[in-house]
């Protein structure tokens, strides 16, 4: 039973490019979270999707960030025209429907390096 | 954005040590998780507690969700090198949403 599956697992962008992270949740959770971590801080929320829906994200960027999970294929987050203040590790994780708590599990993880 | 806040910020002790941790925010979560978090690695979920007052063990460790629901903490007993990490505790409020991260704890253990 594979875990939550992200990649890559590092990523290099110039200033001004696109970045696509991925993740491939664990079998039968439905639910995606992407979290960032910044060096030496927690982790911050920034998404919360079910298949076809966003339903909270309140932790998005207003600007240059997107997200989405497919009816098919991985969820993707999305940074475009990345900037040096993006590099950063995210994080996915995934949940059941009926989540109470200690389902949800994470990725290792993309870092994201902009130059 | 809301962050719990996790003391201390970092702890080094000598193998064979009890190391004790904890997290206080300023409102209620029903859910309060603690993760360890290894370089390079994802968060890994240590214990999970769910009803206020309660104690729950996983082998060496030991957490508390606090009666005012406000607060956790997380023991662990005789310290050895692989515990060397980072420690997250973490809030959650509604099924299926979000969870609030503190800050960590690094921890580093002498041999």
């Amino acid at each position: 039973n594979a875990g939550v599956m992200q990649n890559p697992r590092h990523l290099v962008r110039r200033r001004g490019q696109e970045a696509r992270l991925r993740c491939s949740p664990m079998k039968g959770h439905s639910h995606v979270y992407w979290y960032r971590q910044l060096p030496e801080e927690g982790l911050k929320f920034m998404v919360y999707l079910q298949k076809e829906n966003i339903i909270d994200e309140s932790g998005m960027p207003k600007e240059r960030f997107s997200a989405e999970f497919p009816k098919e294929g991985p969820s993707i987050l999305r940074i475009q025209q990345v900037v040096r203040g993006d590099s950063a590790a995210y994080f996915c994780a995934s949940s059941p429907p009926d989540w109470a708590g200690t389902e949800a599990f994470f990725g290792q993880g993309t870092r994201l390096t902009v130059v | 954005g809301q962050q719990l806040n996790q003391s201390p910020q970092s702890m080094f002790i000598q193998e064979g040590e009890d190391v004790s941790m904890n997290c206080t925010s300023s409102s209620i979560f029903n859910t309060w998780l603690w993760y360890k978090q290894d370089p390079g690695e994802g968060p890994v979920l240590l214990i999970a507690l769910y009803k206020a007052g309660e104690l729950t063990s996983n082998g060496r460790l030991t957490a508390q969700f606090g009666i005012t629901r406000k607060d956790s903490f997380l023991n662990i007993s005789a310290s050895i090198p692989s515990d060397v990490g980072i420690y997250f505790c973490a809030g959650h409020r509604n099924q299926g949403g979000k969870l609030i991260f503190g800050q960590g704890t690094e921890l580093s253990v002498k041999p």
